[in-house]
């Protein structure tokens, strides 16, 4: 059982480049988060899955999209990366999508844009 | 709207000593709240978290957290510090109805051998 597994751990791109960020649970939970998290900025929602087949914005979309691919996976496009995306990029997963409902969270993807 | 605030961005204890993190949060209506703990270059997990009924909640480690309506605080608190606690901590609301959870700015901790 390996939880939340992101991949990969390390990115650095230069600017105009696109890449997806890759994110798979094996909890068969039904939503799917992902983060970016910033010093002192605490963690902000970029996108989240709250079943298969459905995405929705979060707090910091711009300059991202996610594909629900199926109940496992959830990856996250940068298609024309800017510095301002340097940030470490955490995918989570939880049973549901409010309440009491925990997330668990992956290791994180540390990305760098030159 | 619910917001977070942790008071302090870095908090210093000594080995052996009590651990506090504060957090005070905002919200219309009654909340659940969260502790989640960040280890170096790792991803978050969940310390304790409060749902409803009793306010003192125990959690993973020996740490524990006591919700306050009338302070609006659920601050985080371990009687004796260890190394093994040196960690950045968050606090997190997501208010009852309301599928999203709000994370605080976090706190690092650091112990002092």
């Amino acid at each position: 059982n390996a939880g939340v597994t992101q991949t990969p751990k390390f990115q650095v791109l230069k600017t105009g480049q696109s890449m997806t960020l890759q994110c798979a649970q094996d909890m068969n939970h039904n939503s799917m988060y992902w983060y970016r998290q910033d010093p002192g900025m605490g963690l902000r929602l970029i996108y989240y899955s709250a079943s298969e087949g459905t995405t929705d914005k979060g707090e910091v979309p711009n300059g991202y999209n996610v594909s629900r691919l199926n109940k496992r996976e959830f990856s996250l496009r940068l298609e024309s990366a800017a510095p301002s995306q340097t940030s470490v990029y955490f995918c989570a997963s939880s049973e549901g999508l409010g309440g009491t409902d925990t997330q668990y969270f992956g290791p994180g993807t540390r990305l760098t844009v030159l | 709207a619910q917001s977070v605030t942790q008071l302090g961005s870095h908090v210093s204890v000594s080995e052996g000593a009590l651990v506090l993190l504060r957090c005070n949060y905002s919200s219309s209506v009654p909340p659940y709240l969260f502790w989640y703990v960040q280890y170096p270059n790792q991803g978050l997990q969940l310390l304790l978290k409060y749902t409803t009924g009793a306010t003192l909640v125990k959690g993973i480690n020996g740490f524990e957290a006591e919700f306050k309506k009338s302070e609006t605080s659920f601050h985080l608190t371990k009687p004796s510090a260890h190394m093994s606690d040196a960690a950045e901590y968050f606090c997190a609301v997501r208010p009852f109805g309301n599928e999203k959870l709000t994370f605080g700015t976090g706190t690092r901790l650091t112990i002092i051998p």
